[in-house]
């Protein structure tokens, strides 16, 4: 049971450049998230899907866009990247277990240059 | 004012010692409360939930909530040099249907335990 599955693990852009974050889980949630972790700020909320076909912003959304491709995939992707996107991305899903129900991947370290 | 208010540490206690982490917010909305421990380089893990202010105990660990002060606690019995890591209380509104989804998350306490 591999849970939460990001890729890729490292990536280093240079300004202007465009990427896609890719998330898949395998433990059929309906819930999906993706944060961003920067040193002395804690994990915050760039856009959610609480199901397949909806997306919600969360309270960084700017400069980045959302896919809910099916169930299992949820992507974040950075059009125009700049340095102050430089940061870890983790992606996250949840069962209906509410809050308690949350499973985070290992994370995406992206560098901006 | 953030919604969630966590001191960032580093926190250094010598092993053995009882460790506390604290957690302070603002908004009455919410009503589950988690600890998660974060490994470096590695995703977060919940290691502890409640939903009800009192104690939670779980092993070494027990999770403290009151609603009234609005105030979490984290302790730690007996720490060991593996409980060193980055501890984030994190906390959520129901899921009504209504309002933002997601966690709250506070900084993070940097912890360590020396042998």
């Amino acid at each position: 049971n591999a849970g939460v599955t990001q890729t890729p693990k490292f990536q280093v852009l240079k300004t202007g450049q465009s990427m896609t974050l890719q998330c898949a889980q395998d433990m059929n949630h309906n819930s999906m998230y993706w944060y961003r972790q920067d040193p002395g700020m804690g994990l915050r909320l760039i856009y959610y899907s609480a199901s397949e076909g909806t997306t919600d912003k969360g309270e960084v959304p700017n400069g980045y866009n959302v896919s809910r491709l099916n169930k299992r995939e949820f992507s974040l992707r950075l059009e125009s990247a700049a340095p102050s996107q430089t940061s870890v991305y983790f992606c996250a899903s949840r069962s209906t277990g509410g809050a308690r129900g949350y499973t985070f991947g290992s994370g995406t370290r992206l560098t901006v240059v | 004012q953030k919604e969630v208010e966590q001191d960032p540490g580093p926190l250094s206690v010598p092993e053995g010692a009882i460790v506390s982490l604290n957690c302070t917010y603002s908004n009455s909305a919410f009503q589950y409360f988690m600890w998660y421990r974060q490994y470096s380089r590695k995703g977060p893990e919940l290691l502890m939930y409640t939903y009800s202010s009192g104690n939670k105990e779980d092993g070494r660990f027990t999770a403290q909530v009151d609603k009234s002060s609005k105030y979490i606690s984290l302790f730690i019995r007996d720490s060991q040099p593996s409980d060193s890591a980055t501890y984030l209380c994190a906390m959520s509104r129901p899921y009504s249907g209504g309002g933002a989804d997601g966690l709250t998350f506070g900084k993070g306490t940097h912890l360590i335990i020396q042998p």
